[in-house]
């Protein structure tokens, strides 16, 4: 089955504590995103990845980093999460050029 | 910068009762217009797009988009909506390199 795969689910942590979120797809997609969603903002996009070791800022990118070693995998790093880090994060994938992105079901992250 | 606007937070609508939800694009060139919807506790699922050709686009479960280019709409439609069709529904238009932006959402509440 065609999907993506975001890991943890949920996670409660604190102020400064390093964290990692996986994004796994399996669908040998070239293009991945990060995005994060909001109440009354709907999604932002933080990191893309056209390919691996390719990688660019999206509009929210502030106290995120990613990396994209492998084509299937694109983690996201919070280095020194912060409460305004709190949010539903989702992973997409696609094949690129205006194809639909595919989404995974949500990393909801509260940082206390 | 683009901007994708979704005027309506919530549309409270009556089993079997048709339904349209609003979308607004801002880009002036080619455009390429996503309707997504999210169940409660999932990630993005695409019902429909937008990339070129009729400007009626038919999507799944019922649900059917008219581009309008003159008016900057892409507003969603279904003749006769479900208890299942409650969700928040996502109007997306990709500006390039893989980035959506996102609308703030509408969510559908669907009573019997």
């Amino acid at each position: 089955e065609a999907q993506v795969t975001q890991n943890p689910r949920y996670l409660i942590t604190v102020t400064g504590k390093k964290l990692t979120v996986t994004c796994s797809q399996n669908m040998n997609h070239e293009y991945m995103s990060w995005y994060r969603q909001d109440p009354g903002l709907g999604l932002r996009q933080i990191y893309y990845s056209m390919n691996v070791e390719v990688t660019d800022k999206g509009d929210v990118p502030e106290g995120y980093k990613v990396s994209r070693k492998e084509k299937r995998n694109f983690p996201l790093i919070l280095e020194s999460p912060s409460p305004n880090q709190t949010s539903l994060y989702f992973c997409a994938s696609s094949t690129g050029g205006r194809g639909p992105q595919h989404f995974g079901d949500g990393t909801r992250l509260s940082i206390l | 910068a683009q901007s994708v606007t979704q005027l309506d937070s919530q549309v409270p609508v009556f089993e079997e009762a048709p339904v349209e939800l609003r979308c607004n694009y801002s880009s002036s060139v080619s455009v390429y217009l996503f309707w997504y919807v999210q169940y409660p506790n999932q990630g993005l699922q695409l019902l429909l797009k937008y990339l070129s050709g009729s400007t009626l686009v038919k999507g799944i479960n019922g649900f059917e988009a008219e581009f309008n280019k003159s008016q900057t709409s892409f507003h969603l439609r279904k003749p006769s909506v479900h208890i299942s069709d409650t969700a928040e529904y996502f109007c997306a238009e990709d500006t390039g390199f893989q980035k959506l932006v996102f609308g703030t959402g509408t969510r559908l509440l669907v009573s019997p």
